[in-house]
């Protein structure tokens, strides 16, 4: 089955650039989207199109994606911003979607 | 604003079924979006479990699609998973969501449920 390739876990210090990467085949024709998810609440989208940032989400929040790797950028971690992160996408057939294993955060 | 609603048996038995009810408040259930659901395993990440459109058309994992049925009840405003054949492997959060199709190019969740969570055990 198809599968999207995650970091277990990412550390930084507070101000520092967090790069939380998502690797899979179909993400060179798909788009990939990225949930935060604090303490098993709902998720939250962060990032829809790739790159594209929701109304409300900061603007330390970017996203890229070249290629079949996509990867999620926080300028700047906040402590706030520690939480499990996933990516999302469709494979290439379309028909199924699958999230990436979740990446821990840690800012401290 | 949409909001979800999960609601079912916070247990189950072993080779049991497992059956969930997700209603959609603020608005009908109109034909640009589909509907799905996603668990989470105490500890684990997020899985994609299936969905279902307007129409009744549903996709679902490979790793559940001989056990998982999904349904949308318009009258009702509201989406059903059964899961048959439960194992203490099936006990999660099981989250639904509202669903829009991006193009050809993805499909993403924009309004999720609290979440319900369901133990399977005797």
């Amino acid at each position: 089955s198809y599968e999207l390739t995650q970091p277990p876990s990412v550390s930084v210090s507070p101000g520092q650039t967090a790069r939380i990467t998502c690797s899979g085949d179909s993400l060179a024709e798909k788009y990939t989207y990225w949930y935060q998810q604090k303490s098993a609440q709902a998720p939250v989208l962060v990032i829809f199109e790739d790159s594209e940032r929701p109304s409300g989400i900061p603007e330390r929040f970017s996203g890229s994606s070249s290629g079949t790797l996509a990867t999620l950028t926080i300028s700047g971690a906040q402590v706030e911003d520690e939480a499990d992160y996933y990516c999302y996408s469709t494979d290439t057939t379309g028909l199924r979607r699958v999230f990436g294993g979740g990446t821990k955060l840690t800012v401290l | 604003q949409v909001q979800l609603q999960e609601s079912g048996p916070g247990l189950v038995k072993p080779s049991g079924t497992l059956s969930l009810t997700c209603a959609v408040a603020g608005g009908p259930m109109s034909s640009s979006y589909w509907w799905g659901w996603v668990r989470q395993p105490p500890g684990k990440g997020l899985e994609w479990i299936g969905e279902i459109y307007f129409s009744g058309s549903t996709k679902y994992s490979p790793s559940l699609e001989s056990r998982v049925t999904i349904s949308i009840d318009r009258s009702k405003n509201q989406i059903s998973l059964i899961l048959t054949s439960v194992t203490a492997a099936d006990t999660a959060v099981y989250f639904c969501a509202r669903e829009r199709r991006d193009g050809q190019l993805g499909f993403y969740m924009d309004v999720w449920g609290r979440g319900t969570t369901v133990t399977v055990s005797s």
